[in-house]
């Protein structure tokens, strides 16, 4: 079974950036698109965008649009999400999730991986 | 974009009994492209439901989804211990898009 492990905890600081990566491991990984899915503390979830490894194609919610870049490496069954400008309201933990290919029958998230917190503070 | 309203915000209820969440879109939702997932505190959220009704794999038939259009229902037959956490519907758009409701906490009484 596909499992999604992502990369530690980070701390930064405002106006900076953060890269988070997301690595698949037991199935696999090209076919499927990647999304990014945040949650603020004691918030609900909030999608950021998602990619294709496959074609290399990523698409955005429109809130992060040009604030958000999604990345993936098929050699080594990776996924990037970096999030530039940070601000202190980016404070969260960071899910990667995989979804089914486009265009197909259905479409939802599973697995997910554990999550990132990243905390922006000065 | 389509908004999901989730209700109630919380719900308190006792071990074995029924807990009855709803999901309701701002427009019609393909049934296809909806889906329901439990989170428990300090966990990744876990896909119970998709495609509005299917179960996913290991999740216990006391999980069931309904509904079609702009109303969807998730039902807990007879509430377990394990069961007590916060419950999210989703749902895909084009665009693409994918939105969540805000959550219903199921709370012991």
């Amino acid at each position: 079974q596909v499992q999604l492990v992502q990369s530690g905890a980070e701390v930064k600081k405002p106006g900076s950036s953060v890269k988070v990566s997301c690595k698949a491991s037991g199935g696999t990984f090209s076919s499927y698109t990647i999304s990014w899915v945040r949650q603020a503390p004691g918030q609900g979830l909030e999608w950021m965008g998602r990619i294709i490894p496959i074609l290399g194609i990523a698409n955005y919610a429109q809130k992060f649009q040009g604030r958000v870049t999604i990345t993936a490496d098929k050699s080594t069954s990776t996924a990037y999400m970096e999030l530039s400008s940070l601000r202190s309201e980016d404070t969260a933990v960071y899910y990667c999730a995989r979804g089914l290919p486009a265009a197909s029958r259905y479409n939802y998230f599973d697995p997910w991986g554990q999550g990132t917190l990243v905390t922006v503070s000065s | 974009e389509i908004v999901l309203t989730q209700s109630p915000g919380t719900l308190s209820l006792s071990p074995g009994e029924r807990a009855t969440l709803s999901c309701r879109a701002s427009q019609s939702v393909s049934s296809s492209y909806l889906a329901w997932y439990q989170q428990k505190p300090g966990q990744a959220p876990r896909l119970l439901i998709y495609g509005a009704s299917s179960r996913a794999a290991g999740i216990p038939d006391r999980f069931s989804g309904s509904g079609s259009g702009t109303d969807f229902t998730l039902t807990v037959s007879r509430l377990e211990p394990e069961d007590f956490a916060v419950y999210y519907c989703q749902q895909y758009g084009s665009s693409p898009q994918f939105t969540f409701g805000g959550g219903t906490e199921v709370k012991i009484k």
